[in-house]
């Protein structure tokens, strides 16, 4: 079974703040994603990549940063947190990234920006 | 533009009976695929059941089984003989020509004894 860690587990910051969260799938998987899930908009994307040094922009990047530095680790950084950006995000990797290929999550990190 | 819309946001039944949670998409392509994952209360998120659109047997998996209806954009789940466990906020999903997913908002599930 794939896993998918993610650190830290819970997050708070400040406004303005420097976060760094942490990936690593230990599946060599290819693909790797950054969703943020709220109440009511389910999971929305962030960033994805396709390998080590791809970046590629998903739907609602504003604010954000990452970078995909090994096939197993991908980071997602705010460098200037604000409070829209609590949330609960989730990493997840795939193989191949073919359209019925399924997704395997982390367990998630929850950030407050205070 | 591609959407995927769970209009209901809960739904309580008994334990051992059965219950189809709904889920209603739009897209252009004539080929895409849809899947169902499933959240815990501890916040996990794992892969259910997935149905490619070209296929017209409705996708089984254990107690999990999909309502496939084509020409209603629609994709129900049933999930029979429910147990406490399957308690858990449930979300359809849609990838097609673009390959990215895109997610509904989600129906929480309670099963009470």
């Amino acid at each position: 079974e794939a896993a998918v860690t993610q650190s830290p587990r819970n997050k708070v910051t400040v406004t303005g703040g420097n976060v760094t969260l942490s990936c690593r799938q230990t599946n060599s998987h290819n693909y790797m994603y950054w969703y943020r899930q709220d109440t009511g908009h389910g999971l929305r994307l962030i960033h994805y990549s396709y390998g080590a040094g791809n970046l590629q922009i998903g739907d609602v990047p504003d604010g954000y940063k990452a970078t995909r530095t090994t096939q197993e680790d991908f980071f997602l950084l705010l460098e200037l947190a604000s409070p829209s950006q609590t949330s609960l995000y989730f990493c997840a990797s795939s193989d191949g990234g073919v359209s019925n290929e399924r997704l395997f999550f982390g367990h998630g990190t929850k950030l407050s920006v205070l | 533009a591609q959407k995927v819309t769970q209009t209901q946001t809960s739904i309580s039944v008994v334990e051992k009976t059965t219950v189809t949670m709904d889920c209603v998409y739009e897209t252009r392509d004539s080929s895409y695929f849809l899947f169902w994952y499933k959240q815990t209360a501890s916040g996990e998120i794992v892969f259910l059941i997935r149905q490619d659109s070209y296929k017209k047997e409705n996708a089984t998996v254990g107690h999990y089984s999909l309502n496939f209806q084509k020409p209603k954009s629609s994709i129900g789940l049933i999930i029979t003989a429910t147990q406490i466990e399957d308690s858990a906020v449930y979300f359809c999903a849609m990838r097609d020509s673009n390959y990215q997913l895109i997610w509904g908002s989600g129906t929480k599930l309670i099963i009470k004894p």
